[in-house]
Formats: C-alpha cells, structure tokens, sequence
C-alpha cells in the first residue's frame, strides 16, 4: 500500500518552459511534504519543503503547491535548466521517518 | 563540514555471507535513518537510530538486519546471510534532533549479492 504516489515515471519538458511533477497521498496526518532531488550514483538531496498547514512553498525557481483536500501536491520548476534532469522523489513526514513516492524521471530537452 | 559518509560505495557478497555497511553522520549529527532502495523503486525506510539507542526499526525485515548506532564510530546496518534480493542501494541519512525534513543523505552503498 503506497501512502505516496508519484504516477508518472518520466517527464520530458523543453528547457526554459516549465517542468510540473505530481504526487499523490493518502494519509491525512502527514506533517510535511517533500521535494528530493537525485542523479545516478548519489544519495537524495533535499530541494524544498511545505508544511501540511501551508499551500505554496517557493523558493527560487522552485515552487511547491499543496492541495490538501485533493491531497494533492506538485513541483514546478521555472525555467526548467538542462541540470535538473534528475528523478524527483516526493515524500512525506510521519514522525521521524520520510516515506517516498516511486520517484519521477524528469529530462529537459535542448 | 564534511556530508554523510557512507562505506564501502559498493559491495558484492555471495548468497550466505555477512554484508556490513557504514555510516558517519554529518558533525553535530546525533540522529541517523536508513533507506533500502530496490531497483525502479523509492527509498523505503528501515530503521532509525540515536546513539546507542533504536527509537523506530518498523521498517526493518524481522530476520538478517540488525543496525547499531555506538557511542563511538559509524552507524552499522548488518545484514546476514544474504540473499539475491537484498540487492539495493542502502542509503544512511543523518539529522539533528527534529524536523525530519533536515536529514542529509550519504551517497549510498550499492550492494550486489551473487
């Protein structure tokens, strides 16, 4: 039972647009979400974060948007560069552990 | 500042032997966490510790994985006897005391069973 949900694999988006990355979840009491970011051969690294009484996060190009009664939340990144191709895991907060989503890859194309 | 350090990179094993992988928590870190990410999968918690102390193992397998945290030197995630499917990446992560969204990942130690 996946408590996050990350349905998209891949994503490709041109550089300069906007890249937007998805996440599901379904256990309401989570306390913050999570934005990693990982390339081959690294351990995650962390992006950006919302708490679960926020909406938006922003920070630089980055912008974290959460819709909790969808339970629901979303990445976008603008402009998209050349080196965020990476996988994006989201996750979330239960006490002490994170848990994470399947991770999503995302390729910016020249 | 050094990162979290984890060793070795990478470590193969045939079937049966002992895995022994090692995590230095960055300085000033007190709290440590470790991930198993099987292929084409996230990372999965296993278990988190505090020097000397496991505060939450529910992600940990009842049988083979043991992890120890001493008062002195690395994090050690053991696995025994080891099968095909403990192949992963084994990632440590290390915080300070709250909020979980400031651990730091090491770059993980890639484990290949024969």
């Amino acid at each position: 039972d996946q408590q996050v949900k990350q349905n998209s694999p891949s994503l490709s988006v041109q550089e300069g647009r906007i890249s937007i990355l998805n996440c599901d979840y379904t256990n309401s009491m989570f306390d913050y979400f999570l934005w990693y970011k990982k390339y081959p051969a690294e351990g995650p690294t962390f992006l950006i974060s919302i708490s679960s009484i926020k909406d938006k996060n922003e920070d630089g190009r980055f912008t974290v948007f959460l819709n909790k009664s969808a339970k629901h939340l979303s990445l976008h990144i603008v402009p998209s560069q050349p080196g965020d191709s990476a996988v994006y895991f989201c996750a979330a907060t239960e006490t002490d552990k994170i848990i994470f989503g399947k991770g999503t890859r995302l390729h910016i194309l020249p | 500042n050094a990162g979290v350090m984890q060793n070795p990179r990478h470590l193969v094993r045939r079937r049966g032997q002992e895995a022994r992988l090692r995590c230095s928590p960055m300085k000033g870190h007190s709290h440590v966490y470790w991930y198993r990410q099987l292929p084409e999968e996230g990372l999965k918690f296993m278990v988190y510790l505090q020097k000397e102390n496991i505060i939450d193992e529910s992600g940990m397998p009842k049988e083979r994985f043991s992890a120890e945290f001493p008062k002195e030197g690395p994090s050690i995630l053991r696995i025994q006897q080891v099968v095909r499917g403990d192949s992963a990446a084994y990632f440590c992560a290390s915080s300070p005391p709250r909020p979980a969204e400031t651990q730091y990942f090491g770059p993980g130690t890639r484990l290949l069973v024969l």
